[in-house]
């Protein structure tokens, strides 16, 4: 099956600067990625997923990036805000979206 | 509130026992995934329904079993619990086959 490794496990930025969380695949066969975000004491959200025919795709700002013969794929955000503060997983997932595989998790604290 | 609601939210049992945790999906989603969430650990995916039948499978112990019943909700059952078992259970739905989970906040269930 699908193995999705995902790092750091932790981050810790200043207030404005930019966060990047880096995840690897396996099964070729994957194509499309998601990027959850979970804050204390809730479930996970979406926050920007990317299907394999794009390289690249932003969202005010966050971005993410994909590379599909290298087999992974990153999650950028940009000017940081203390409420990014969260752990953020990157998973992967094939056409048929029966499974999702999701990488173990990156605890970001954005300090103020 | 992403729609999805779990009971219990806290459950606390000794090793040996049973017990469910049940999901209500959002209105009108027919598939529905459970995840298991250890500490410090990713989304171990464990299982999914779509319209009350089984479409996948994953790292899920013989021990646990699940259903979804015609009005769409699923309920997870967990038998002869062992201290391995405390975690937190997320149950995600989605309209269709479709991309985005929407979770719900997790039932955690501590085993003594």
């Amino acid at each position: 099956g699908e193995n999705v490794e995902q790092h750091p496990s932790t981050l810790s930025v200043q207030e404005g600067d930019s966060a990047v969380i880096k995840c690897t695949y396996s099964d070729s066969a994957s194509n499309y990625f998601p990027w959850y975000k979970q804050e204390l004491g809730k479930g996970p959200q979406l926050i920007i997923d990317i299907r394999s025919n794009v390289g690249e795709k932003k969202d005010q700002r966050i971005a993410v990036t994909l590379n599909k013969t290298a087999k992974h794929f990153s999650l950028h955000i940009t000017e940081t805000q203390p409420e990014d503060s969260a752990v953020y997983f990157c998973a992967a997932s094939g056409n048929n979206f029966n499974k999702f595989y999701f990488g173990s998790g990156t605890k970001l604290n954005v300090k103020p | 509130d992403s729609g999805v609601t779990q009971t219990p939210k806290h459950l606390i049992t000794a090793t040996g026992q049973r017990v469910t945790l049940r999901c209500s999906p959002r209105s009108g989603d027919l598939s529905v995934y459970w995840y298991q969430q250890s500490l410090d650990q990713g989304l171990q995916f464990l299982i999914q329904y779509y319209n009350g039948e089984e479409r996948a499978k994953g790292n899920i112990l013989e021990r646990f079993s699940a259903q979804q019943f015609p009005d769409l909700h699923s309920e997870l059952n967990l038998s002869s619990l062992e201290l391995g078992d405390s975690a937190l259970y997320f149950c995600a739905s989605t309209p269709g086959l479709t991309g985005e989970l929407f979770f719900g906040e997790g039932s955690r269930l501590t085993v003594l």
